[in-house]
């Protein structure tokens, strides 16, 4: 059975750092690529990213290409989404999802990230 | 890149039929059959239920269709019931090598 688990929600202050995390199993990790989503309190998707984890290529939104940086763990079949400095508007719930051609068919349950001082 | 368009809501009786749209311009929508839609419920993550234009995963209900003319990919639902009622958003690749989502349309069952 294919699975994408997020981790935890997030609870952090302006200017921090962090890194939220979303594992895969039931599938090779490696031959898929696995995108990122943003959904803001109230608000529509908004896609952030990509990432294969075979050889790291990754594609960015022009909105959060610098803002975000994403990568891969192949070993630990784990993608990650990274904030340097967390602000008040990155307040808001992220999905990962596997990308098998055109679309994304398996999601995981989202990790919400609270930025508040 | 711009988010495409989609009716802010729609709403229909049970049983009967109701078409969303979702417009984008000939770099996204117009220009590959990359066109998916996916339902929400509220504090769920969301679900596949369409991909490439027309195309059902295994599991979604054959009342689920899709279309494309030109710019405007179609997420038509016959046969509604209560289930159904959530947030649709539809989804495109680009010719920037990105995705771009829709703003989202809420479905109401009355």
């Amino acid at each position: 059975e294919v699975q994408l688990v997020q981790s935890g929600a997030e609870v952090k202050k302006p200017g921090e750092s962090l890194k939220i995390s979303c594992k895969g199993s039931g599938y090779s990790f490696t031959s898929y690529w696995i995108g990122w989503v943003r959904q803001m309190p109230g608000k529509g998707l908004e896609w952030m990213g990509i990432i294969y984890p075979g050889d790291s290529d990754t594609r960015y939104s022009p909105s959060f290409q610098g803002q975000v940086t994403i990568s891969a763990d192949k070993s630990i079949s784990t993608a990650y989404l990274q904030w340097s400095s967390l602000k008040a508007s990155d307040t808001a719930m992220y999905y990962c999802a596997r990308r098998p051609g055109g679309h994304y068919d398996y999601w995981g349950q989202g990790t919400l990230v609270t930025v508040s001082s | 890149q711009s988010a495409l368009t989609q009716p802010a809501s729609v709403s229909g009786s049970p049983g009967q039929s109701i078409t969303i749209s979702c417009t984008g311009t000939s770099s996204d929508v117009g220009g590959y059959n990359y066109v998916s839609w996916y339902q929400q419920h509220p504090g769920k993550a969301p679900k596949l239920m369409i991909y490439e234009v027309s195309n059902r995963p295994s599991g979604v209900s054959n009342r689920f269709s899709g279309s494309k003319s030109g710019n405007t990919a179609s997420l038509t639902i016959s046969g509604l019931q209560a289930e159904d009622e959530a947030d649709y958003y539809c989804s495109s690749y680009t010719s920037s090598s990105t995705w771009v989502f829709g703003g989202g349309t809420k479905l109401t069952v009355l």
